[in-house]
């Protein structure tokens, strides 16, 4: 696609249900991260794929946030039991890792708002 | 934790003026990227310096890099309203190790230019 695209713009859950967050990177765009944000914050690193493969899956907060990456490009997140605290916009982005630099595109965000 | 520190937090001006942001960070890099994100969107790149330059310029943009200080500064010049977002410095990890392509991402400034 033209861009990074994100499904659902937003989110509303109760406290303890699961969720899926959907990513769909810019065409042929081999990596693929996801970050998140609070409110008034800056971005925290989550995950990130290199193909299907997640290399740095050092920022994933806990074993309830679990991400994974099917045939080099959709991605999702998936973040169970949700509880207040993870309220937050989730952002992803994708880039061209044969290109020297990190320049990455990013998706408009899930707002997720947990109840 | 964040490698990136942002002053100001918060910046008010009025069009026509400059406005000057700051980014701090802690570890060597290999590039330095500037970001900018309007109120409930994703984040757009706008500049990226590497660490051999010293001063990059990109039509209103102009910024600065300092290793010795691992410091940089973004510089708008003749503020617009439409310049009105938040912006955050950000850096990559070392080519060749996993961390590649992950980003940290500073705090952010807020500026408002009024018009």
């Amino acid at each position: 696609g033209a861009g990074v695209s994100q499904s659902p713009s937003n989110k509303v859950t109760e406290k303890g249900k699961d969720v899926e967050l959907r990513c769909d990177p810019i065409s042929g765009h081999t990596a693929l991260y996801w970050y998140r944000q609070s409110l008034g914050q800056g971005l925290e690193f989550l995950i990130y794929f290199q193909g299907n493969s997640a290399p740095d899956k050092s920022g994933l907060p806990s074993d309830r946030f679990s991400a994974e990456r099917t045939g080099g490009s959709v991605s999702t997140l998936t973040i169970q039991r949700t509880q207040q605290e993870d309220s937050a916009v989730y952002l992803c982005a994708s880039s061209n890792r044969t290109q020297a630099k990190n320049i990455q595109y990013f998706g408009a965000g899930t707002r997720l708002s947990v109840l | 934790s964040q490698q990136g520190e942002e002053d100001p937090q918060a910046l008010s001006i009025q069009e026509g003026e400059n406005a000057t942001m700051n980014c701090s960070y802690k570890t060597s890099i290999n590039n330095l990227q500037w970001y900018r994100q309007n109120s409930g969107r994703g984040l757009v790149h706008l500049i990226l310096i590497r660490s051999n330059e010293r001063e990059k310029h990109s039509g209103r943009l102009r910024v600065t890099l300092d290793t010795s200080k691992k410091s940089s500064s973004l510089l708008i010049t003749a503020s617009r309203a439409a310049d009105t977002a938040s912006y955050f410095c950000a850096t990559g990890g070392n080519a060749g190790g996993t961390s590649y392509g992950k980003l940290t991402f500073g705090q952010g400034t807020i500026l408002t230019v009024h018009p």
